[in-house]
């Protein structure tokens, strides 16, 4: 079956430091991958996806690579700050044929960042 | 702007109280999902739907049902509301891509409390 797993948080992390959050997948055929980013007091809103195996996905100085030989799509920053701070969540959608658009999501990472 | 317009923002009701969430869409989506987030569970589906009239149950429909009767309108029903169904609600819609890559867009989420 499909399922994602995401680092457990919560991370608090000092302004301009690096931000990892790690996420693995199980999934049948051939998922896209996805972060989310849920902001205080807000639904959740796509930050960047990837489609197919190597792709890169960026946004707003975040990245993340799909990486199908070690099932990963884990979240980077260089250079985070305080605005950042809110809860991501890695997911995935199923097979490319599904017309349904299920995503599958993690449980979320709580970042908090200092100034 | 792309909008997922949820009814209530928070909401408290009693025990056996039947309670309606309603979310609207003006996106010409196809799919349309419920979800609830708890802490340290994620997202979990509760219901989605791919078109007027139609249903899928997702992976904690107990307790809930699902009303789909205008494309752009999706309603989640507790019957008998119980205390442990106190979460936050998150309607979500999606077009139908056809290669699973499509973009879930959410709402800005129900809170409801049952007393």
């Amino acid at each position: 079956g499909n399922s994602v797993t995401q680092m457990e948080g919560p991370v608090t992390l000092s302004e301009e430091a690096f931000l990892t959050i790690n996420c693995t997948y199980t999934a049948t055929g051939y998922p896209s991958l996805f972060w989310y980013v849920q902001y205080p007091g807000e639904g959740l809103q796509l930050l960047l996806k990837a489609t197919k195996a190597d792709d890169k996905g960026s946004n707003k100085g975040f990245e993340a690579t799909y990486r199908k030989e070690t099932t990963s799509f884990h979240l980077e920053k260089g250079s985070v700050q305080v605005s950042d701070s809110a809860v991501y969540f890695c997911a995935l959608s199923e097979d490319r044929g599904s017309t349904l658009g299920r995503l599958y999501f993690g449980r979320g990472t709580q970042l908090t960042v200092w100034p | 702007d792309v909008k997922v317009t949820q009814s209530s923002r928070y909401l408290v009701k009693r025990t056996g109280e039947k309670v309606f969430l309603e979310c609207v869409q003006d996106m010409d989506h196809e799919n349309m999902f419920w979800y609830r987030q708890d802490p340290g569970l994620g997202l979990r589906l509760i219901y989605f739907s791919y078109d007027v009239k139609m249903k899928e149950k997702g992976d904690i429909p107990e307790g809930y049902s699902v009303s789909r009767e205008k494309k752009e309108r999706f309603s989640l029903i507790l019957e008998s509301a119980s205390t442990n169904q106190t979460s936050m609600y998150l309607c979500a819609s999606s077009l139908r891509t056809g290669g699973g890559t499509g973009e879930l867009f959410f709402g800005e989420g129900s809170r409801l409390t049952v007393l």
